[in-house]
């Protein structure tokens, strides 16, 4: 079956370290890949995808994530968190032989000053 | 292009009440989806349109829910005889033909049945 993982349900930093939220998804066929982020009571805000090509990708709000066929990881990495970063991050999966995307549990993102 | 639109953002209603949401997605995108998300959780599909026609329904959505996209322009998703467990944020999308583009969500609506 296909599913999709985020293993931290919590990760908490300070201001200007650095971040890694991580994906997991099964199913062997080329995933469309996507992350998400979620500010409470807000509808979610795309911030990157993947589908083909240079597996690094560049998204909005200086985050880029990395996609790993061997692992099966799409992780979303930015260098230097600012305190607006605090929200919900969602990796999204999608596949060929489905039009609807499978979405991962989420990770909440709280950012210390 | 004004986004995705839902109404209400809001909505309270006793159990046993029948309650409707509107979506009105971008206006070029011919698929729009319908999402429930719980306190916690990520997005849970529902069920989605290619244009008019409903194409795939989950498991999830029980015979007292029912979806329609009558003109492939705007969706209605109605929720009869509602129950506390039906109490959660539904997010409508809306995307071109192709899932490489992903979705642009609506800011969705939360349901609350007391």
């Amino acid at each position: 079956a296909q599913s999709v993982t985020q293993p931290d349900i919590h990760i908490t930093v300070s201001e200007g370290a650095s971040l890694e939220l991580r994906c997991n998804y099964s199913y062997g066929a080329t995933p469309y890949l996507f992350w998400y982020v979620q500010s409470p009571g807000q509808g979610l805000q795309l911030l990157l995808k993947y589908f083909s090509g240079d597996t690094l990708v560049q998204g909005i709000k200086g985050f880029e994530a990395e996609f790993k066929r061997s692992q099966s990881s799409f992780n979303l990495r930015k260098p230097s968190v600012h305190w607006s970063d605090a929200a919900e991050y969602f990796c999204a999966v999608g596949w060929d032989n489905t039009d609807k995307l499978i979405f991962g549990t989420g990770t909440r993102l709280q950012v210390f000053p | 292009d004004t986004g995705v639109s839902q109404n209400p953002r809001h909505k309270i209603t006793k159990r046993g009440q029948n309650v409707t949401f509107r979506c009105d997605p971008i206006s070029e995108h011919n698929r729009l989806y319908w999402y429930r998300q719980t306190l916690g959780q990520g997005p849970e599909f529902l069920t989605y349109f290619q244009n008019e026609a409903q194409l795939e329904k989950s498991r999830l959505l029980s015979d007292r829910f029912s979806a329609e996209r009558p003109k492939g322009s705007f969706s209605t998703l109605e929720i009869q005889r509602t129950e506390q467990g039906d109490s959660a944020m539904y997010l409508c999308a809306s995307s071109p033909y192709s899932l490489n583009y992903g979705y642009t969500f609506g800011s969705g609506t939360r349901l609350t049945v007391v």
